[in-house]
């Protein structure tokens, strides 16, 4: 079974900080990792996304850090707002093949 | 939402009922997707579609069917609903499958099987 696990499941701080979600897969096929925010009552969306052949992208406040060798990507949100206050999911797939799996989801809440 | 819409929003039904949702774009994108949502599981495939009349299965397909008759409609039908089919379903298109491609999710719909 091809897995994305994420952590931590939920993530409290305070406006200013930097929250980071951890993701970790396992096959090593997976070329194309994209994070998706969700709000209550909506439908996930794509944030931000990153390939294997760079180790960091960034938009705006959000940037991701990718390691190949230990097979794990994060999420740093800088200068966290609360309206950053969603569900991030992390989530990966194999070129050609259409399907996205996802990580457990992390509920973030950011403190005014 | 990418013009993408589900129907219904909200449904309740009892055990045992057939259950219809209806997801529908105007994006004309080839590609579909059925999700369900559920606390600690994330997102998981259910079924998806390449193409009209060309689907196939997810990672938790039992108990579930679809069919695409068009391009804009692809429906997701629990024959006969368990209460374990509680959750929020996402809709999802794309308009290419290769490296890189976005998916879109519709709004959700939110089943509650008593």
């Amino acid at each position: 079974q091809q897995q994305v696990k994420q952590s931590p499941q939920s993530l409290i701080v305070q406006k200013g900080g930097i929250p980071i979600i951890n993701c970790a897969y396992e096959n090593t096929a997976f070329d194309y990792f994209p994070w998706y925010q969700q709000f209550p009552g909506k439908g996930p969306a794509l944030l931000i996304a990153i390939r294997p052949d760079v180790s960091e992208k960034k938009e705006g406040r959000f940037t991701i850090s990718f390691n190949k060798s230990a097979k794990q990507f994060s999420l740093h949100i800088m200068d966290s707002q609360p309206g950053d206050s969603a569900t991030y999911f992390c989530a990966a797939s194999r070129s050609g093949r259409g399907k996205l799996i996802f990580g457990q989801g992390t509920e973030l809440s950011v403190k005014p | 939402d990418a013009g993408i819409t589900q129907s219904p929003r909200h449904k309740v039904t009892e055990t045992g009922t057939p259950v219809t949702l209806r997801c529908h774009q105007t994006e004309n994108h080839r590609y579909m997707y059925w999700y369900r949502q559920d606390p600690g599981h994330g997102l998981r495939l259910i079924h998806y579609s390449y193409g009209v009349k060309d689907t196939d299965k997810g990672e938790v397909s039992d108990g579930y069917s679809v069919s695409r008759s068009k391009t804009e409609d692809f429906l997701l039908t629990l024959e006969s609903a368990t209460s374990s089919q509680t959750s929020v379903y996402f809709c999802a298109i794309s308009d290419r499958r290769g490296q890189g491609e976005t998916q879109y999710f519709g709004p959700g719909t939110r089943l509650l099987v008593l």
